[in-house]
């Protein structure tokens, strides 16, 4: 049974760099897409981008160019920063496994299965 | 970027109710949709893919239709444990967004 565990800074101030780590433990790395996707308090959620277990990346234009995700295959763990935050980057931000890729040519996406814990992150002066 | 709007926005149901919930995609994702269900505090949980497609484990009251840019969740014999927040996304092209969320109350 695979398991998302997240982790990283809870509380920044506006400029700082919001940094989170997710490991994958108990199952494949490299059949899927690592994501992550956050949400706003009360609000819905918003996928910010995901990853392959090479390093393709794609990421929410909506998040401009402060989006940084990244892959460490040797720890099965793939993470998140996004710079230059404001009070606006509140939420509550989770790792998630995408059911997704090719098979036989042929592009399936079979959503996103599995979830980390979410880690709430706050950003206050 | 394709647009994902659902509606209603919230319903009011009562146990042993059916109720459907729409998805409306600004251009044809063809079947790349996916709903999940969403409790307080909860990460959210896969229900359906592929528009249709049951997620192991999800009881069969649940079901989802349609393709291009119109689709549907339906809940038949509403449970207690099926009052929450129910999410589409498309998965046809990046970013993948959500839909805005449709809240299911007691009535």
């Amino acid at each position: 049974q695979v398991q998302l565990r997240q982790w990283g800074a809870g509380l920044l101030k506006p400029s700082e760099t919001l940094s989170l780590t997710c490991g994958v433990y108990g199952g494949s790395f490299s059949d899927y897409q690592w994501s992550w996707i956050r949400q706003s308090p009360g609000k819905g959620l918003e996928w910010i981008g995901e990853i392959t277990h090479t390093g393709s990346t794609t990421h929410n234009p909506s998040l401009k160019s402060r989006v940084f995700i990244s892959v460490d295959t040797a720890k099965n763990q793939f993470s998140l920063m996004l710079t230059s935050v404001t009070a606006a980057d509140t939420a509550v931000y989770y790792c998630a496994r995408a059911v997704s890729g090719y098979s036989r040519y042929n592009y399936y996406y079979n959503g996103i299965d599995v979830w980390g814990q979410g880690t709430t992150v706050i950003v206050s002066s | 970027d394709i647009q994902m709007t659902q509606s209603p926005s919230s319903l009011s149901a009562s146990v042993g109710d059916r109720i459907t919930i729409t998805c409306r995609a600004s251009q044809s994702i063809h079947t790349y949709l996916s709903w999940y269900q969403q409790k307080p505090g909860k990460a959210p949980e896969l229900l359906i893919y592929s528009a249709s497609t049951l997620q192991n484990g999800v009881p069969s009251r649940f079901s989802g239709s349609g393709s291009g840019t119109d689709f549907a969740l339906s809940i038949s014999n509403l449970q207690p444990e099926d009052f929450a927040t129910y999410y589409c996304q498309q998965g046809f092209s990046s970013p993948r967004d959500f839909g805005q969320g449709t809240i299911v109350e007691i009535k």
